[in-house]
């Protein structure tokens, strides 16, 4: 079965300073793992996907993450945190099934607060 | 409209009442799931319907829960003799194909049983 872990429920940082928040998956195909934005009162919202294509991948507002096999992690990072970054964040891999659909798997999420 | 959605936005009920939460779409979007957010946790599948049917209902968590999408578009999440433990935010979500993984998600509808 397919699974991620978040390591950190809530995440502090300054404006203007780097984000990281961790994500380790455990899957027995070759995933594709997601990271997907939660704001206050609104959506969920997809940041990112990797479906075994380059390793490194690029979402929207500037953020990234590294899928990294050796180390079975998934984590998103940002050069430079701005406030209206502050939301949910949760890592999702993908649970292939019969019939053809995959089932989404989320992790339990991390709370990213960002200060002035 | 642009985006899934989900009415009512709210709905507080007593302990032992039926509850329905309707879900519409992306139009044109033929798959369609249910998601279940309790305070603090990630959102845990319910059920996926590929056009009317259930094709995946493993996540339901007793017979009181039962979803229908009798025309192929607007779901409906139906919670019989609702129970305390069965507060939470209820997520409807859509995509054009089942298998890509990218879901499109409404606001959700949270639900509180007193």
């Amino acid at each position: 079965a397919q699974s991620v872990t978040q390591l950190d429920s809530h995440v502090s940082v300054s404006e203007g300073t780097p984000v990281l928040l961790r994500c380790n998956y455990s899957s027995s195909y070759s995933p594709s793992l997601f990271w997907y934005v939660q704001h206050p009162n609104k959506g969920l919202q997809l940041l990112l996907k990797y479906t075994s294509a380059a390793t490194l991948v690029k979402g929207i507002n500037g953020f990234e993450a590294e899928f990294k096999k050796s180390e079975t992690s998934f984590h998103l990072t940002k050069p430079s945190a701005h406030m209206s970054d502050a939301a949910e964040y949760f890592c999702v891999v993908s649970e292939p099934h019969s019939g053809g659909y995959n089932k989404l798997i989320f992790g339990a999420g991390t709370r990213l607060a960002v200060h002035p | 409209g642009a985006g899934v959605s989900q009415t009512p936005s709210n709905k507080v009920t007593e302990k032992g009442k039926y509850v329905e939460l309707r879900c519409d779409p992306i139009s044109g979007h033929t798959a369609l799931y249910w998601y279940r957010q309790s305070l603090g946790q990630g959102p845990e599948f319910l059920i996926y319907f590929q056009g009317t049917g259930a094709a995946d209902d493993s996540g339901l968590p007793n017979d009181r829960f039962f979803a229908v999408r009798p025309e192929g578009s607007v779901s409906t999440l139906k919670i019989q003799r609702t129970e305390r433990g069965d507060s939470a935010m209820y997520l409807c979500a859509s995509s054009q194909q089942g298998y890509t993984g990218e879901l499109f998600f409404g606001e959700g509808s949270r639900l509180t049983v007193l």
